[in-house]
This record gives structure tokens, sequence and C-alpha cells, in this order.
């Protein structure tokens, strides 16, 4: 089943702060993130593991909460670098590899 | 080192035409993988290769199939396209429970 993410879209003005959702109705054991240029393929950004622990990529961080079914990504001091489609991606039970993905959320960074 | 490659980059097809797309990489990676993605549906898995010599079915692998050639090779057949296999098509390999690296995509237009 498709992991939520909200929101859909966003729009921020460069150096502003945003935080991006993914939720799932089934438990949860691992979040993948990852971000999409237009016209590019999804590059990989960081992955939690069970445990909440936070990672960290360039100022992009992530938290998991497993206990909740949930992950956020948050950008800290938005640049003009950051703007794409960011997606979630979550394993299926029992296949690590067999990865579900959000929908995605376009995040805009304006000058 | 070129990551993920994939040929072709464009392809027009009929309906009823068949084509073989090719994925490689160097990265010495035990699993590959091929994602479709279409306007606002996000990246659903058609099938994966979790090893040389396996491959499985991933959420919509009707209308597909694939072969792992050897460990850098991984390909995806249409033997009779329709107009619903238009979409980008991203192969994507991995390791362990790293993440997925993508090949830059090709795009595919069934008339």
């Amino acid at each position: 089943q498709q992991p939520v993410q909200s929101p859909q879209a966003v729009i921020l003005r460069e150096g502003e702060d945003a935080v991006i959702n993914c939720s799932s109705s089934k438990a949860l054991y691992s979040v993948h993130w990852y971000r999409q240029k237009h016209g590019e393929a999804p590059v990989f950004l960081m992955i939690l593991l069970k445990g909440g622990e936070q990672k960290g990529h360039e100022k992009i961080s992530a938290s998991f909460n497993e206990k909740k079914q949930q992950s956020s990504l948050y950008l800290t001091a938005s640049q003009l670098s950051y703007s794409g489609t960011y997606f979630c991606g979550t394993p299926a039970r029992g296949s690590a590899r067999q990865l579900t993905f959000g929908s995605g959320t376009q995040l805009t960074v304006l000058p | 080192n070129a990551g993920v490659t994939q040929t072709p980059k464009f392809q027009v097809l009929k309906t009823g035409q068949s084509m073989t797309l090719q994925c490689a990489q160097d990265m010495n990676h035990n699993s590959m993988y091929w994602y479709r993605q279409d306007p606002g549906m996000g990246l659903r898995l058609i099938y994966y290769s979790a090893s040389e010599g396996t491959t499985d079915k991933g959420e919509v692998p009707n209308g597909y199939n694939v072969s792992r050639l050897n460990k850098r090779e991984f390909s995806l057949r249409l033997e009779s396209a329709a107009p619903s296999q238009t979409s980008v098509y991203f192969c994507a390999s991995s390791e362990g429970t790293l993440g997925l690296y993508f090949g830059p995509g090709t795009r595919l237009l069934v008339l």
C-alpha cells in the first residue's frame, strides 16, 4: 500500500524551512527518501531504519517514528538547489527490496 | 564509473510492436530493478532481481518480461506494446540495505 505524503506541493523563499511528511497504514521497518529534479532520475538522499534515528544530508535531515508509522523530512535554510520533487519509499513486508513510493511532494524554492 | 546506464533514451512504438530496454550498472551491485513513472503516480516497481539468476514480480508486472543477463545487466521486454505502457522507465541498482541508484530513464511513447 502506497505511503501518503503531505503536503503535495510547497513554495518557499530561499532561506526558509520546510517539512515533508510520509505516513503509512502498515508497520514501517525503514523509510527511504529521494529527490527528483524535473526531467532527471530520482537521487537517493537517505535511509532511516527502526530506532527513530535522525539522519542528515547537507542541511536536510529526517526522522523516523515507527510507532506512529511516519517519517518527516526537514529542509533547513532552503537553497535554490533544493527545488524538486521529494519521494518517500517504504519496503513491503517481508521484502526489503520491494519499495513502494509515495506520490511525491513538489518543492519550489524561489530567490 | 558510469553508474547505471540505460538505452535507448527515447522510443516511439506502435501498438503491438515489441522492444527491449537495456540497463547496465558498473557498481558491482547485486540487486537490480525496473520502475515505471507516470504523472502523479510516483514510481511503481515492475520487476526486480535480488541477485544474478533470480527475478521477481513487483507491483505492476503485467505486459512485461525481464532477463538478468549477468550481474551487470538487467533488461526489460515489452512483447506487445499498448498505449497504457506509455511512461518513463527507470532502471535502478542497490547493494544490501543501501538506497537505490537510478539510471537516466527511457521515455517511451506507444501510439
